[in-house]
């Protein structure tokens, strides 16, 4: 299994600032991806995090305002750009064991824009 | 592209009774499926997953769950629930080799002690 810490847990920010999201993982991992739960909702994937290349993003999501670095094998960042009070929301990090066989996520971080 | 359905929204029991959550899923290849557990004020954690062998999947708690291929089905049964089993349960699925999760909507389990 693998130990993932994020920080930081909890923020609350001003609409229009940005918040920058850090992802640490224990091991090496290939796959490394964010999601994101909207209160109430469900996890929706925003981007898969690629080790020396841009990150890969879903539908609905653009590296404008979600830009991920992916430095190494046990970090990555998320951003969350000019903010507002939609993008209100748990952010999560997520690692997947290389085999698709299971996928490992940190605590979440809890971001209110205000 | 990977969709996953969940059936219920709601599901409010008795202690003691019995669970089952739908859980349906649309993909043409071959996955990997979970069950997923948040606790209110947790973070996820697994209950349980198949990725091949015997389709009935025991996992932790108690729960357990059958994937039925020809219905594309993973649904999520506990014979008897506690108080303590209230929190939101998510099916998941994804791609071999490939791990980036779709996950189904949730159900938010309540039991009445």
């Amino acid at each position: 299994s693998a130990v993932i810490s994020q920080k930081p847990s909890r923020d609350i920010c001003q609409r229009g600032t940005s918040l920058t999201i850090q992802c640490q993982v224990d091991s090496q991992v290939t796959m490394m991806f964010w999601y994101r739960q909207q209160p109430g909702q469900s996890l929706t994937l925003i981007a898969t995090a690629n080790q020396g290349s841009e990150a890969t993003y879903e539908s609905g999501f653009v590296i404008d305002k979600f830009p991920i670095s992916r430095p190494n094998l046990t970090f990555s960042t998320l951003t969350v750009s000019n903010m507002s009070p939609e993008d209100s929301s748990i952010y999560l990090c997520s690692v997947g064991d290389g085999l698709g066989t299971e996928a490992f996520f940190g605590q979440g971080t809890r971001l209110t824009v205000v | 592209a990977q969709s996953v359905s969940q059936h219920n929204h709601h599901v409010i029991l008795s202690e003691a009774a019995s669970l089952e959550l739908g859980c349906n899923y649309s993909y043409g290849g071959t996955v990997n499926l979970f069950w997923y557990v948040q606790y209110p004020g947790q973070h996820l954690q697994l209950l349980l997953k198949y990725f091949s062998g015997d389709p009935l999947v025991k996992g932790i708690k108690g729960f357990e769950a059958e994937f039925i291929k020809s219905k594309f089905s993973f649904n999520l049964r506990k014979p008897s629930v506690q108080w303590s089993d209230t929190a939101e349960y998510f099916c998941a699925v994804n791609a071999r080799r490939n791990n980036d999760m779709r996950f189904g909507a949730g159900t938010r389990l309540t039991v009445k002690p």
